[in-house]
């Protein structure tokens, strides 16, 4: 089983449309999570943290659930510049060390 | 907005050959990592640095990458002799940890080709 897991996607939506995705996590010892947002040929750009009260900013709202270890990314009223490949980040903390896990990404296209 | 710079963007290389990417990362941010992301997959943490030191490598191929920091600033991520299968694209990324937490950010990436 992979550390971090995520929906396979590709999610293929209309404009407006509501979306959410997954990620599942099986280290119990992960401390932060992040969900990244990386254009096609492009670098990932943070997209926001994910606390465990659970956080919004503007159309998208991340959630963490602990004792299901997953998290999602819900997106409302979906523009077309939300098309992207979205990755979740998972990070163990030891000392000065933290591991990173990163899924292999859930692809969207917003269709007109 | 400050940005983390990596160089080349873009590396072609026969198998074989010695290749290495610099990377400068934002002012004042101890922490640097580099990754290395196959198309279709998420990053895969390649070293991590704390300053001048390293603080995880425990997934660098160590037979032939190797990477270094010297100053804590820039580092130097290098591959020899460079495999097929090496190639994706290398990411470099600095972060501060903060009160709120830790915050990464990213360069552009090199893209390596091995033919």
């Amino acid at each position: 089983r992979k550390e971090v897991e995520q929906d396979p996607g590709p999610f293929n939506v209309p404009e407006g449309a509501t979306v959410a995705f997954n990620c599942t996590y099986s280290n119990s010892a992960s401390q932060s999570f992040f969900w990244y947002r990386q254009d096609c040929r492009k670098e990932p750009k943070l997209l926001m943290s994910v606390y465990s009260s659970g956080n919004e900013d503007g159309r998208f709202t991340a959630q963490l659930n602990r004792a299901s270890q997953y998290i999602s990314l819900l997106i409302r009223d979906s523009k077309l510049s939300d098309s992207a490949t979205y990755l979740c980040v998972v990070i163990v903390s030891s000392g000065s060390a933290r591991q990173l896990t990163f899924g292999s990404g859930t692809q969207l296209t917003v269709l007109p | 907005e400050a940005e983390v710079a990596q160089s080349p963007r873009y590396k072609i290389t026969e198998k074989s050959q010695a290749v290495a990417f610099w990377c400068d990362p934002i002012s004042g941010h101890a922490t640097l990592y580099w990754y290395r992301q196959i198309l279709g997959q998420g990053p895969e943490l390649l070293v991590q640095f704390q300053d001048e030191s390293v603080v995880d490598d425990s997934q660098l191929p160590k037979d032939r990458f190797s990477a270094e920091r010297l100053k804590g600033v820039d580092s130097t991520l290098k591959i020899q002799p460079a495999e097929l299968g090496d190639s994706a694209m290398y990411l470099c990324a600095s972060s501060l940890v903060g009160v709120l937490g830790e915050t990464q950010y990213f360069g552009p990436g090199t893209r390596l080709l091995v033919l």
